[in-house]
């Protein structure tokens, strides 16, 4: 059974900060298949990344996914107010992370 | 505008059953694939069932509610479905139908229903 494991689980930065989230996979997974999204309070999740670094339709180049294999990282080169929130990766549809919670220092 | 609409959410017993629906709008539904994702309170993401698109005769489960869940659609009605039998405490959870777009990425989200189990 596959395990995405995110690390770290809580993130403490200050906007304008650059933001580093990783997620491990307890096998070699499909790149191709590899899945960011953004989760606030209260609100659905947001596709951000899929195929591990493309960006979805709206969303700024502030954020860049890469990995492969077992190890694959969200960045967030310049944190803004509205990224505080939670990020979850996916992969193959199924396997969720169990999130990393990015907050305000 | 894509639109997913969720419907059918309320407070059941443990052993009872609930019928959810997610009502879909600004695209040709039958061409996609679907998915239930839920979220218990103050939890991450669990992934809950698939169906295939056109004829959806293609449907996966997660263990956790293989045998007690049925998913399906009706594409005439542009709708979703998921039939939730025999609950228990930890279905607890909020349920968000989500779009699968190419390659198993989820594109659009619905904004969730509540299904409390509790007696």
């Amino acid at each position: 059974e596959l395990v995405l494991t995110q690390s770290p689980g809580t993130l403490s930065l200050s906007p304008g900060e650059r933001a580093t989230l990783s997620c491990r996979a307890s096998q070699s997974v499909s790149s191709a298949y590899l899945t960011w999204y953004q989760q606030k309070p209260g609100q659905a999740p947001r596709l951000l990344i899929f195929g591990a670094s493309s960006r979805a339709t709206g969303i700024p180049d502030r954020f860049s996914g890469s990995g492969s294999g077992t190890d694959f990282t969200l960045t967030i080169s310049r944190l803004e107010p509205e990224d505080f929130a939670v990020y979850y990766c996916q992969q193959n549809g199924r396997t969720f992370g169990q999130g990393t919670k990015v907050e305000i220092k | 505008e894509v639109q997913l609409v969720e419907s059918g959410g309320d407070l059941v017993q443990p052993g009872g059953s609930l019928r959810l629906s997610c009502a879909a709008s600004g695209f040709t539904f039958s061409s996609y694939e679907m998915t239930w994702v839920r979220q218990a309170p103050g939890k991450g993401l669990e992934w809950v069932s698939y169906i295939s698109s056109s004829s959806g005769d293609i449907i996966y489960y997660a263990e956790s509610v293989k045998g007690r869940f049925t998913i399906s659609r009706d594409n005439a009605k542009n709708s979703l479905y998921l039939q939730m039998n025999s609950l228990r405490a930890e279905d607890t959870a909020i349920y968000f139908c989500a779009r699968n777009s190419h390659n198993w990425k989820f594109d659009y989200w619905g904004q969730g229903t509540l299904v409390t189990v509790s007696s």
